[in-house]
């Protein structure tokens, strides 16, 4: 059964802080690995997909490595500002049939000014 | 503005009472999934659909039915709500199920009293 593991749990940082999130799953036989943002009392919203044939992803001051034969992904955060603050979290898409994206229980990411 | 909505925001429904879930989306994709969000277990599937005409059961399917009569709506139903199915629900959509990026609508927060 496929898990994926977020540690911290919470991480604190202060404004322009370079940072790394750490996203870890069980089983290296995925579709993609996508991480999300998540405000409070709001929904996800989608930052970058990695596909399992890609090493990167980049979009602004965001970018997300894959290493699919280790079950490790990053989520590397450039120049970190207080609108930063949210959860995020990954999730993987299993291979096999399964139509569910497996996820991670976030990292709560505050970015003091 | 494309993208996925839900109604309603939030709900208090008593214990028994029969309650629809809409969601609605505008971006023509074919899949569409309904998710659960609860305190220490993540996000977790319910339902899904890979195009319009057909479903499928998800990780926790108990107590909910979905049905997907055209492309663009996912309706969720809880037939006989019980306390434990107070939640954050979230309606999900992609272009086809697999390697394709899942885009999330802003949940329904209900609560079963």
């Amino acid at each position: 059964k496929q898990e994926v593991t977020q540690i911290p749990a919470a991480l604190s940082v202060p404004e322009g802080e370079n940072l790394v999130l750490n996203c870890s799953f069980t089983d290296s036989a995925i579709y993609n690995l996508q991480w999300f943002r998540q405000d409070p009392g709001k929904g996800l919203t989608s930052l970058l997909l990695i596909q399992s044939s890609q090493r990167e992803q980049t979009s602004g001051r965001l970018n997300a490595s894959l290493d699919k034969s280790s079950g490790r992904s990053t989520l590397y955060i450039a120049a970190s500002q207080p609108g930063d603050s949210a959860t995020y979290l990954c999730a993987v898409r299993p291979q096999g049939g399964s139509e569910k994206l497996v996820f991670g229980k976030g990292t709560k990411l505050t970015v003091n000014p | 503005i494309a993208g996925i909505t839900q109604a309603p925001t939030s709900q208090i429904l008593a214990a028994g009472r029969r309650m629809t879930l809409r969601c609605t989306q505008d971006m023509r994709h074919n899949a569409m999934y309904w998710y659960r969000q609860d305190l220490g277990l993540g996000l977790r599937l319910i339902h899904y659909s890979n195009t319009a005409g057909t479903t499928g059961k998800g990780e926790v399917p108990d107590g909910y039915s979905v049905s997907r009569a055209n492309t663009d709506d996912f309706p969720l139903t809880l037939a006989s709500a019980v306390p434990s199915q107070t939640s954050v629900y979230f309606c999900a959509s992609s272009f086809l199920p697999g390697t394709y990026e899942q885009y999330f609508g802003p949940g329904t927060r209900l609560t079963v009293t």
